[in-house]
C-alpha cells in the first residue's frame, strides 16, 4: 500500500529534550516536506527537501532541523523543544515537482507536546 | 502573512443540498491551486486541483471555479452527503517553483443528515 508513514503519532516531552520524528514514504517520491498545524494558522511549511541531500527553509524553521540521506526517509528533529514547538506535525510526500506530481501525500500527523 | 485565506471557519449544509466553500489568495504568481480534505486523527487527502490556464474543474460530485480577477477559488460538492463532513483546506502554488503549497486556515463542513 502506498503511504506516508509518521513515528510516534503521539508524543509528550519537556522543554530542552532533543527528539526526532520520523517520516517514510514508499513512493519513490523526490519531493518531501514537513508541516505543523496549529489552530487559526491552517498547515504552515518548516522544511521541504526535493530531492536527496537537498533541504530548504518552508516558511517556520527556526528550531527545527532536517536530513534527507535516503530517499524514502526525511526525520525532524527538534534539538531543543519548546512548549511554542506544541503542535500537530505533518510530513508529505509528492513524486515531484511539476503539473503531474503537485498533490501532496500526507502521513497521519504526530501530535506533539513540549511542557 | 497569510497568502490564502478562507474565512468561514465552518459551514454546515443539509444533506443532498449543495455545499460552497470559499477560498481567496494574495499573491498573483500562484498559478495551481488544490484542495484538500481532512478528517480527525488522519493526515489531509488530496480532493482536486485547478491550473490557472482553466475556470472549472469538475471530478464527480466536487467542482472547483477559480475566478483569476478576483484571486478567488471556490469548492463546490452537490449533493452533500455525511460522509463528507470533514475540515477542507484550500492551497496554492507555483508551478515552476519548489511545489511548496500555502495552505488556508481551513473550513469545518458539518453535513446534516
Amino acid at each position: 500500500e502506498a503511504q506516508v508513514t509518521q513515528n510516534p503519532r503521539y508524543l509528550i516531552t519537556v522543554t530542552g529534550k532533543k527528539l526526532t520524528v520520523t517520516c517514510s514514504q514508499n513512493m519513490n517520491h523526490e519531493y518531501m516536506s514537513w508541516y505543523r498545524q496549529d489552530p487559526g494558522l491552517g498547515l504552515r511549511q518548516i522544511y521541504y527537501s526535493m530531492n536527496v541531500e537537498v533541504t530548504d527553509k518552508g516558511d517556520v524553521p527556526e528550531g527545527y532541523k532536517v536530513s534527507r540521506k535516503e530517499k524514502r526517509n526525511f526525520p525532524l528533529i527538534l534539538e531543543s523543544p519548546s512548549p511554542n514547538q506544541t503542535s500537530l506535525y505533518f510530513c508529505a510526500s509528492s513524486l515531484s515537482p511539476g503539473l503531474a506530481g503537485y498533490e501532496q501525500y500526507f502521513g497521519p500527523g504526530t501530535r506533539l507536546t513540549v511542557t | 502573512d497569510q497568502q490564502v485565506k478562507q474565512n468561514s471557519p465552518s459551514l454546515s449544509v443539509q444533506e443532498g443540498r449543495i455545499s460552497i466553500l470559499n477560498c481567496d489568495y494574495t499573491n498573483s504568481m500562484f498559478d495551481y491551486f488544490l484542495w484538500y480534505k481532512k478528517y480527525p486523527a488522519e493526515g489531509p487527502t488530496f480532493l482536486i486541483s485547478i491550473s490557472s490556464i482553466k475556470d472549472k474543474n469538475e471530478d464527480g460530485r466536487f467542482t472547483v471555479f477559480l475566478n483569476k480577477s478576483a484571486k478567488h477559488l471556490s469548492l463546490h460538492i452537490v449533493p452533500s452527503q455525511p460522509g463528507d463532513s470533514a475540515v477542507y483546506f484550500c492551497a496554492a502554488s507555483v508551478l515552476t517553483g519548489a511545489n511548496n503549497l500555502f495552505f488556508g486556515t481551513g473550513t469545518r463542513l458539518t453535513v446534516i443528515p
